[in-house]
């Protein structure tokens, strides 16, 4: 059975600094691995998608990255922002037609 | 820009109500899902839909049904509310054709059961 672990759960650091979400997943069969941003108390928003044939994805200052043999991704954030405060998820599925599974999510602050 | 709409953002039903919880989108997905999400257990797949009419279980489907008799609507039904129902509920919608299958998801129904 999938399972999806984020490390650490929350994370503070300072504005301006980089830094670096992890994901992990015990079985390597994935179609695609997912990052999604949360927001409290509202829907998430879908900020990079990564197709098991592929190592990495920018969008802005994002960078997503994965290494499907050891069951890791990571996303970079650059330069991070206060805006940039909130829960990180991600997801990955086994087929195109199947469920996807999340991790529990990385709680960002980034202190101004 | 892909659209997923749920029906509700706050919903108060009683205990032993018939609830449901709609969610439409306009992109054409294939795939419907819908979860429930608790704090410290994340996100919990309830049922997801791959076309119409099909349905399957997905981690905890006990005390909800689904229906998708249009491609664009996925409807969740809660047959007989209860407390421990009390959540937020996302609906998420993906397509199987090409390489674009990112799933994109709803704003969110908080549901309280009282």
């Amino acid at each position: 059975k999938q399972e999806v672990t984020q490390i650490p759960a929350a994370l503070s650091v300072p504005e301006g600094e980089n830094l670096v979400l992890n994901c992990s997943f015990t079985d390597s069969a994935i179609y695609n691995l997912q990052w999604f941003r949360q927001d409290p108390g509202k829907g998430l928003t879908s900020l990079l998608l990564i197709q098991s044939s592929q190592r990495e994805q920018t969008s802005g200052r994002l960078n997503a990255s994965l290494d499907k043999s050891s069951g890791r991704s990571t996303l970079y954030i650059a330069a991070s922002q206060p805006g940039d405060s909130a829960t990180y998820l991600c997801a990955v599925n086994r087929n195109r037609d199947d469920k996807i599974i999340f991790g529990k999510g990385t709680r960002l602050h980034i202190l101004p | 820009d892909v659209k997923v709409t749920q029906s509700s953002r706050y919903l108060v039903k009683r205990t032993g109500e018939k609830v449901f919880l709609e969610c439409v989108q306009d992109m054409d997905h294939e795939n419907m899902f819908w979860y429930r999400q608790d704090p410290g257990l994340g996100l919990r797949l309830i049922y997801f839909s791959y076309d119409v009419k099909m349905k399957e279980k997905g981690d905890i489907p006990e005390g909800y049904s689904v229906s998708r008799e249009k491609k664009e609507r996925f409807s969740l039904i809660l047959e007989s509310a209860s407390t421990n129902q009390t959540s937020m509920y996302l609906c998420a919608s993906s397509s199987t054709g090409g390489m674009d299958t990112e799933a994109f998801f709803g704003q969110g129904t908080r549901l309280t059961v009282v």
